[in-house]
C-alpha cells in the first residue's frame, strides 16, 4: 500500500514571502501521479498542481511550483509571493497510474495548515 | 462546466433514519468517488465507480450503500448510522486518463 507523509502540521509565512511545504511518499510502483490540493475553511477541495511520475520536469502553475525528486520519493510545494488567499489546509496526494480507466482513489497525507501573516 | 455539485449541503439525521446524499457532474467523467472526511483529518476513500460499476469498496460498513444510476449521478444511501459517522462527505469525479479528481463542496452530516 502507498503512504503519503506530510511532516509539517502547520506553517506560517509573511505575506509576499515564499514558503515550501514538504511531502514524502512510499510506493513500489513506477507509474503514478502526485498532487497538491488546497482546502480553504470553506471546505471545497481545489487542485493546486499535478505531477506525472514519468516526467522529470517539475510542474509549475503561476506562483506554485513543485520539486519532484523521484528517487528520494519527495514532492515539495513552493508557493512564491504568498497571498492572504493562500491560507488553507494543503494536502499532498498520490494516485496510482496502473489501473485502467483511472478508477483509483487518492491517498492523502495528513495535511499542512498554512497561515499567511499580513 | 467543471463543477461537481452535492446536495444537501448539511444533513442532520437520527440513528434510525434513512437518507441519501446526491452528487452530480456534467463533465463526461466516467469515474466517480465518495470520500469521508473527519474534522482536521484528510479525506478517506470509501467507494469508486468506474463506468457506472462499483470498482472499489474500501471495506465500508453496509449502512452506507452507494448507487450510480447513470454516468452523471452518484448517490450514497444512509441507514442506521452511528454518531461516529458524522463527517464531511465529499464526492469527486475524474476523466480518468489524466488522474485529476474534481471535488464537490461536500455534505456536512451530523448523526444524533
Amino acid at each position: 500500500a502507498q503512504t503519503v507523509t506530510q511532516s509539517q502540521p502547520e506553517m506560517s509565512v509573511q505575506e509576499a514571502e515564499t514558503v515550501t511545504l514538504s511531502c514524502t511518499y512510499d510506493t513500489s510502483e513506477s507509474d503514478y501521479y502526485l498532487f497538491w490540493y488546497k482546502q480553504p475553511p470553506s471546505r471545497q477541495m481545489i487542485l493546486v498542481i499535478r505531477q506525472e511520475a514519468y516526467k522529470q520536469q517539475n510542474a509549475t502553475e503561476n506562483r506554485f511550483s513543485v520539486n519532484f525528486q523521484k528517487a528520494a520519493k519527495s514532492f515539495s510545494l513552493k508557493i512564491s509571493d504568498s497571498q492572504l488567499g493562500d491560507a488553507a489546509m494543503y494536502f499532498c496526494a498520490y494516485r496510482s497510474a496502473t489501473t485502467g480507466g483511472g478508477a483509483d482513489g487518492l491517498t492523502f497525507g495528513k495535511g499542512t495548515h498554512l497561515i499567511i501573516q499580513p | 462546466d467543471t463543477e461537481v455539485t452535492q446536495t444537501p449541503k448539511h444533513l442532520v439525521m437520527g440513528m434510525t433514519n434513512k437518507k441519501s446524499l446526491k452528487c452530480e457532474q456534467h463533465m463526461g467523467h466516467r469515474a466517480m468517488y465518495w470520500y469521508k472526511q473527519k474534522a482536521k483529518k484528510p479525506p478517506e476513500l470509501m467507494f469508486v465507480y468506474s463506468y457506472e460499476k462499483l470498482s472499489i469498496n474500501e471495506s465500508v460498513p453496509s449502512r452506507f450503500s452507494p448507487e450510480c444510476p447513470n454516468s452523471s449521478l452518484l448517490n450514497l444511501h444512509l441507514h442506521a448510522l452511528q454518531p461516529e459517522d458524522s463527517a464531511l462527505y465529499l464526492c469527486a469525479s475524474s476523466e480518468g486518463q489524466n488522474g485529476v479528481q474534481f471535488f464537490g463542496p461536500g455534505t456536512r452530516l451530523t448523526v444524533l
